[in-house]
């Protein structure tokens, strides 16, 4: 069945740092879409890539999508204590969205 | 104001016991969803309804049943057949067609004991 991996599990990193999350799906995706949870929250919508090899920047976050629309990542440059969150990744394939697993993001100040 | 609302946002049950989870949305959206988060895992895809008086089963229906007899309306109902029903259970909804971005509602934790 329709898989979508994501990784790394968890992240700790200093702030300043980057963060990079990664995803693959084991099908070709018609659009991913990235979405943050903070603890005890639930998933709020950050970005949808829908095109080939289309990259989209929200202030410090980018987001790609892979040439064969079947990878994604998000990058985080200099990240800061609001960042803390889980990071998931959705693929859209079949009218079901299928998550990740999710990045969960600690920032040590 | 816009959104979805889910109700109630902790709930205990006995084993046995059927309970059902409200999800209500006043964005006039078309399609909602059901998913379940555990501990560390992503969201898994109950059910989901794109139209009045249709839904599809998820991934993991087993042990839940939902309607959709109002737009605005997609209650769940964990059965006493759903084996491991301690979750943090996620309610969604988005347009049919101009946006597939997902509105989630603030979740329902339910305990069985």
């Amino acid at each position: 069945g329709q898989q979508v991996m994501q990784i790394p599990q968890y992240q700790h990193v200093q702030e300043g740092e980057d963060f990079t999350t990664y995803c693959n799906s084991s099908t070709t995706l018609s659009n991913i879409q990235w979405y943050k949870q903070r603890p005890g929250g639930h998933p709020v919508f950050l970005i949808q890539l829908v095109k080939s090899g289309e990259v989209k920047k929200q202030k410090r976050l980018t987001f790609q999508f892979g040439e064969a629309k079947k990878n994604s990542s998000l990058h985080i440059t200099a990240t800061q204590t609001t960042d803390v969150g889980t990071y998931f990744c959705a693929g859209y394939t079949g009218n079901q969205f299928y998550f990740g697993t999710g990045t969960s993001l600690t920032v040590i100040p | 104001d816009g959104g979805i609302t889910q109700s109630p946002k902790y709930l205990f049950r006995k084993e046995g016991q059927n309970v059902t989870l409200s999800c209500e949305q006043n964005l006039n959206h078309d399609a909602m969803y059901w998913y379940r988060q555990d501990p560390g895992q992503g969201l898994r895809l109950i059910y989901y309804s794109q139209i009045v008086n249709d839904f599809q089963k998820g991934d993991i229906a087993e042990g839940y049943s939902v309607s959709r007899e109002k737009k605005e309306s997609f209650p769940l109902t964990v059965t006493s057949a759903q084996k491991n029903p301690t979750a943090f259970y996620l309610c969604a909804s988005k347009e049919a067609v101009q946006s597939y971005e997902q509105y989630f509602g603030p979740g329902t934790r339910l305990t069985v004991t």
